[in-house]
């Protein structure tokens, strides 16, 4: 199956700096790649997601990057901002399968 | 905005009793989920469900294990008789449609889970 490694496992970052999280997934099946937040007593929030038909998607202050041939992908969360603390996860999803498959998170604290 | 919800939010239990978490998805979703995270390990997919069968489960999904539709707006998982392993967060999750056979979007959206915890 699907094998999604995220590091690093814990992230401080001052406000204003960028946070980078890298991911790499094993099966070149996967096609679709999300990333949630979650924040403390909430469920996994999708904040953003790359298909593998493009290499890089920007909303706002957050952007994913996908590199098909090393199957690594990354966010990048820019002018970081108290309110982005929480636990970031990837995912990776094959094409033929309904499930996701989750990296381990990244704890990001942001210091005012 | 729409969202997925999940009752209760804490569940303790006994081992070797039955439990059923409930969630209601997003209403125009056809495709339902559980997840689960035990304390400090990965998020796991469990199973998956579209058209009143499961599509999908993982090999944690054994016959202690059942998910049902009971009407047009619930989904629910039952553990018929606990462990003490069991304990964790069970997340449930809804999408529009798969990402299979050219469907592109299979964003799928999380409730606030339930946390089991079996005594």
């Amino acid at each position: 199956g699907e094998n999604v490694e995220q590091h690093p496992s814990t992230l401080s970052v001052q406000e204003g700096d960028s946070a980078v999280i890298k991911c790499t997934y094993s099966d070149s099946a996967s096609n679709y790649f999300p990333w949630y937040k979650q924040e403390l007593g909430k469920g996994p929030q999708l904040i953003i997601d790359i298909r593998s038909n493009v290499g890089e998607k920007k909303d706002q202050r957050i952007a994913v990057t996908l590199n098909k041939t090393a199957k690594h992908f990354s966010l990048h969360i820019t002018e970081t901002q108290p309110e982005d603390s929480a636990v970031y996860f990837c995912a990776a999803k094959r094409s033929n399968d309904y499930k996701l498959s989750f990296g381990a998170g990244t704890t990001v604290t942001v210091r005012a | 905005e729409p969202e997925v919800t999940q009752t209760p939010s804490h569940q303790v239990t006994q081992m070797g009793q039955e439990v059923i978490l409930r969630c209601v998805p997003i209403s125009n979703h056809l495709y339902f989920y559980w997840y689960r995270q035990i304390l400090g390990q990965k998020v796991e997919f469990l199973v998956s469900f579209y058209n009143n069968e499961i599509s999908e489960k993982s090999e944690i999904f054994d016959d202690q294990f059942s998910v049902e539709r009971p009407d047009g707006s619930n989904f629910t998982l039952k553990i018929r008789s606990t462990k003490l392993e069991d304990s964790a967060m069970y997340f449930c999750a809804s999408s529009e449609n798969a990402g299979k056979r050219g469907l592109s979007y299979n964003e799928q959206f999380f409730g606030p889970g339930t946390r089991l915890t079996v005594l």
